[in-house]
Formats: C-alpha cells, structure tokens, sequence
C-alpha cells in the first residue's frame, strides 16, 4: 500500500539549533512531492515542490530536498516563528493522480 | 489575488443532520479538492473536482458527496451525520492547467456533531 511516513512526529529545538524533518514515501512513479507548514487553526499553507530526484529548493530559513524514496526540510537557525506542524504530500503516477499526505511534524522551536 | 475562501468556517450539527459546505476557489483556478483533517488520521483526500467533473474520490462512504459549479465553486455534503464526522474539512485550489501541482488551501470549515 502506498504510504507517507513524517518523522519525527515532534521536535523540540532551541532558537538557532539547526535540524531536519523528514518523508519517506514507499510506492514508484512519484509526480511531485509538496511540503506544507500549517498553523494552529489554519489552512496549511505551501512551502515547496519537487519532482525529481536531486531537486533542492530553498526559501529563508527552510530548504528542501528530494531523493528516490524520501525528502528532508532543513531548518537552519530556526526562530520561534517557525514553530508549525510541517506536512509533506506525496502525488503518485500510479494512483489516478491522488495526494496522500503525511501525517506531520509538530516543530516546537524554544526562544 | 484573494484566497481560497471556506463558509461557514464553523458549525454545530446533531446526529442524523446532513451539512453542506462551500468553497471558492482562487480565481483563475478549476481544480478544488476537499480534505478531512482529524488529529488521529490527519489529512485525508476526500476528492477532487476539475471542470465540473470529479477527477478522483478517496476511501469515504456514499455520505461524503461533493459538486462543482461552472464558476469553480464547490460544495460538499454529508448526509446523515455520524458523531465520527467531526473534523476540519479543507478545501484547496490548484491550477493543474497552469503547468504547477501546489494546492493553496482555505482556512477550512470546523465541523462538530454532537
């Protein structure tokens, strides 16, 4: 069965401590692979797009990666503002072009 | 360029009640798809709809039904409401057409069954 898997489900960091989320998604034929921050009481809101191995893409403190079966979300230097669960979305070739999506990381960051 | 906007954005219903749900999508945008968002299973897809057509439905029963008018708003309803029912339904936009796959999503509707 095709699956997205977040890990870790929680972190705790201290502003300015550097670290990585991460999504490992267990199915071929990937069409693209999204990452999403939302808020408490919020819509997720879209952070990035990648759609092939290698890919990287960068936005302030975050930058995305992609390998053949997971992506990692740096955070670097992290600010209590970045404090958000961070979702990630797999859309596969092979399954009519549907979005699973995982089921986050809660990123606590402690000024 | 506004958001994609959700109404009612909170709601009380009773066991056995149905619900209907409104969504507008970012104008320029065909495609909307609905979510159900639980803290346990977390973002579930429900479907999709582009161009008046549904695309794509998740693993939910008959109850869950949706529709898209030719301006891209959408609705979805939920018939005889089960106290499990109770979630965040998001909605989302995308513009598949436009050579990118990002949803944008709406601050979603709180749906409580009591």
């Amino acid at each position: 069965e095709d699956q997205v898997t977040q890990s870790p489900e929680a972190l705790r960091l201290q502003e300015g401590e550097s670290s990585s989320l991460n999504c490992s998604y267990t199915v071929s034929g990937l069409r693209g692979l999204f990452w999403y921050r939302q808020d408490p009481g919020k819509g997720p809101e879209f952070l990035f797009t990648l759609y092939s191995a290698g890919e990287e893409k960068e936005k302030e403190r975050l930058k995305a990666t992609l390998t053949k079966k997971e992506s990692f979300l740096h955070i670097t230097a992290p600010k209590p503002e970045d404090s958000a669960t961070y979702l990630c979305a797999v859309r596969f070739m092979n399954r009519d072009d549907k979005i699973i999506f995982g089921k986050g990381t809660r990123l606590h960051i402690l000024p | 360029k506004a958001g994609v906007t959700q109404t009612p954005r909170y709601l009380i219903k009773t066991r056995g009640q149905q619900v209907t749900l409104s969504c507008s999508p970012i104008s320029g945008h065909r495609s909307v798809s609905w979510y159900q968002q639980t803290p346990g299973q977390g973002l579930q897809f429900l479907f999709e709809y582009f161009s008046e057509t549904q695309r794509n439905k998740g693993n939910f029963p008959g109850r869950f039904s949706g529709r898209q008018f030719s301006n891209s708003r959408s609705e979805m309803n939920v018939s005889t409401l089960e106290l499990g029912d109770s979630a965040l339904y998001l909605c989302a936009s995308s513009s598949p057409t436009g050579g990118t796959d990002e949803q944008y999503f709406g601050p979603g509707t709180r749906l409580t069954v009591t």
